[in-house]
């Protein structure tokens, strides 16, 4: 079953920030927070990952809360093309069993 | 470029065939997964393999085989057993031990269709 609740599906303006909230109430001590995107039909595509600090890539923005039992995944300028659907992952860092749930499907729209 | 292939991109099979679904990576990475996604729904896990010559099932292994014999290749063979075939396979790898970021990388994946 997948340790993270994720709502199905959100929309954003093209320009805009879309935050994307995540669940991980029972996340453990070791267990980092991962986040991947899939366009449809294609492979996911690794976008971030933290553990407990707040974490920023050339993608996106990753906030973590203190108690680590939600985060948020910020595209602070999100485009036609970052319409896919975002996976919230937890997993230890050499985790061989990343579970994906059924993701929040992302719309930006122009 | 370094990447994971897969092959064919389309399938299309008759009921009680076999098919055998191609990965490949040049990544040099330990680990390869391969993960079934049906329509509207999440990734879900078939079989892993950390090493060569060893595999693990995963939460959906039944009416699938897979084999291990190069570190680069982690071929997927869809039985005639599987009761409902028809799905994207998807094919990933990542590095382990104290070398793991938790990323994997993967294909582009394999839609098999079963007629």
């Amino acid at each position: 079953d997948a340790k993270t609740t994720q709502p199905p599906s959100m929309d954003c303006a093209e320009g805009r920030a879309a935050n994307l909230p995540c669940n991980h109430s029972t996340i453990s001590g070791n267990e980092y927070v991962y986040w991947y995107r899939q366009i449809h039909s294609q492979g996911p595509q690794y976008i971030i990952h933290g553990l407990k600090n707040n974490e920023t890539n050339e993608m996106a923005s990753l906030i973590i809360t203190e108690d680590r039992k939600s985060s948020t995944l910020i595209l602070p300028h999100a485009t036609l093309r970052d319409t896919a659907v975002y996976y919230c992952i937890v997993g230890m860092d050499s985790s061989y069993k990343l579970i994906f749930g059924s993701g929040t499907r992302l719309l930006v729209r122009p | 470029d370094g990447g994971i292939t897969q092959s064919p991109k389309y399938l299309f099979r008759k009921e009680g065939q076999n098919v055998t679904l191609s990965c490949e990576q040049n990544l040099n990475h330990d680990a390869m997964y391969w993960y079934r996604q049906d329509p509207g729904q999440g990734l879900r896990l078939i079989y892993y393999s950390q090493i060569v010559n060893d595999f693990q099932k995963g939460d959906i292994a039944e009416g699938y085989s897979v084999s291990r014999e190069k570190k680069e290749s982690f071929p997927l063979t869809v039985t005639s057993a599987q009761k409902n075939p028809t799905a994207f396979y998807l094919c990933a790898s990542s590095t382990i031990g104290t070398a793991n970021t938790g990323e994997l990388f993967f294909g582009e994946g394999s839609r098999l269709t079963v007629l």
